[in-house]
């Protein structure tokens, strides 16, 4: 089954304690990218890939580290994790910048 | 910049009820434009989209037009259910900018008997 995987889906974490949130695609796609979901925002793009080693900053990254590795990985990395970053976050790839975009199921994080 | 608006929520609609969620555009170029909706709990997924001008995107009984003229691209259905009742989100695609979509910020629907 064609599928984007997120892990963990529910995170409660404390100020400052580093952690990272895996993302997986099973589809060959060449873009994979990174959205928080605020109520009243919307979906706001944190980091994209166009390719493996390519990555650039979406409209909000401060806060934020990716690394894409690997064609199917592409892991959010919270080095020191602040309240703000309070979110629900979704990992999404697509075959190319203007085309549909498949997304994970989602995770909660709570940072206390 | 690319901006998407769509008409506040929560919509609340009796099952069989019409159905118009309006989303508008600001962009360069000739975007792409996409609804996704999000059931409760689940991530967003591709309910239709539209390419160019004109273009009429259809799924599950939903509908919606391109219209370049008014840079609009709104949501219709003519009859909604109980399971329709999900988020719908409106976005768009420009050209030049590589895997971004510019969101709207999401319409909540809910659908009673």
């Amino acid at each position: 089954e064609a599928q984007v995987t997120q892990n963990p889906r529910y995170l409660i974490t404390v100020t400052g304690k580093k952690l990272t949130v895996t993302c997986s695609q099973n589809m060959n796609h060449e873009y994979m990218s990174w959205y928080r979901q605020d109520p009243g925002l919307g979906l706001r793009q944190i980091y994209y890939s166009m390719n493996v080693e390519v990555t650039d900053k979406g409209d909000v990254p401060e806060g934020y580290k990716v690394s894409r590795k690997e064609k199917r990985n592409f892991p959010l990395i919270l080095e020191s994790p602040s309240p703000n970053q309070t979110s629900l976050y979704f990992c999404a790839s697509s075959t190319g910048g203007r085309e549909t975009q498949y997304f994970g199921p989602g995770t909660r994080l709570l940072v206390l | 910049g690319n901006s998407v608006t769509q008409m506040e929520g929560p919509v609340t609609l009796s099952e069989e009820a019409f159905l118009t969620i309006n989303c508008t555009y600001t962009a360069t170029g000739y975007p792409s434009l996409f609804w996704y909706v999000q059931y409760p709990g689940e991530g967003l997924q591709l309910l239709l989209k539209a390419t160019k001008a004109d273009d009429k995107g259809s799924n599950k009984g939903f509908e919606a037009t391109y219209r370049k003229e008014t840079t609009s691209f709104h949501l219709e259905k003519g009859s909604v259910q109980v399971s329709d009742s999900a988020v719908y989100f409106c976005a768009l695609s420009s050209t030049g900018t590589a895997s971004k979509l510019t969101f709207g910020t999401g319409t909540r629907l809910q659908v009673t008997l």
